[in-house]
């Protein structure tokens, strides 16, 4: 079966520190990446996607992520984190292009104390 | 307009009770979704309606029951339903069903079964 894995559940970092959160996920042809975002309270939204092209993609908010098929990895970065992105956040994969349909990630929560 | 809205926002229902959670988009979307997110576990689809019509059922118990009236609305009827049937109901849009099309979520109705 196809599947999306999140492996650090829980992160706090300090302000300025550097985000790095793993996604893995499983061979299943070909594949659609994505990053969500879930501030406390509010709904999901999209940080970054990747289809194609460049495997380095940046996404709002200083966000970056990393798409290296040898590893089945689409790890989401961000260089200096701010208190507020504390927040859940969501990999997610689209398989075979199946119709805007996604597998999410177990999501991993982080904390960015001030 | 680019939200998406749930009502109610929080719900309690006994499991003799019928009741209904409502979503709504004016973004001129034609695809509507219906995700289902336990605590602390990842978003999982439900159905996925196309030109208002149920394109996808992913094998959800008959005691759920969507309906989409129109392309601005997406019901859920929920009936019988077990207290482990508590979770988030996360509701989507997109323009289309091509994976290049962004989803738009709603903040999600947190339904509790007693």
């Amino acid at each position: 079966a196809q599947s999306v894995s999140q492996h650090n559940h829980h992160v706090i970092l300090s302000e300025a520190a550097s985000l790095e959160l793993g996604c893995n996920y499983s061979y299943g042809g070909t594949v659609n990446l994505f990053w969500y975002v879930q501030y406390p309270g509010q709904h999901l939204q999209l940080l970054l996607k990747y289809f194609s092209g460049d495997p380095l993609v940046k996404g709002i908010k200083g966000f970056e992520a990393e798409f290296i098929k040898s590893k089945f990895s689409f790890n989401l970065r961000k260089p200096s984190v701010q208190w507020s992105d504390t927040a859940e956040y969501f990999c997610a994969v689209n398989y075979n292009n199946a119709g805007n349909m996604l597998t999410f990630g177990g999501g991993t929560r982080l904390m960015v104390k001030p | 307009d680019t939200e998406v809205t749930q009502t109610p926002k929080h719900l309690v229902m006994g499991m003799t009770n019928k009741k209904s959670l409502k979503c709504e988009q004016h973004m001129g979307h034609r695809a509507m979704y219906w995700y289902k997110q336990k605590a602390k576990k990842p978003p999982e689809l439900m159905f996925v309606y196309s030109y208002e019509k149920l394109s996808i059922n992913e094998s959800v118990p008959s005691r759920f029951s969507p309906e989409c009236p129109n392309s601005s609305l997406l019901n859920l009827h929920l009936h019988a339903l077990q207290p482990e049937d508590s979770a988030l109901y996360l509701c989507a849009s997109s323009q289309g069903r091509l994976i290049n099309e962004k989803l738009f979520f709603g903040s999600g109705t947190q339904l509790s079964v007693l």
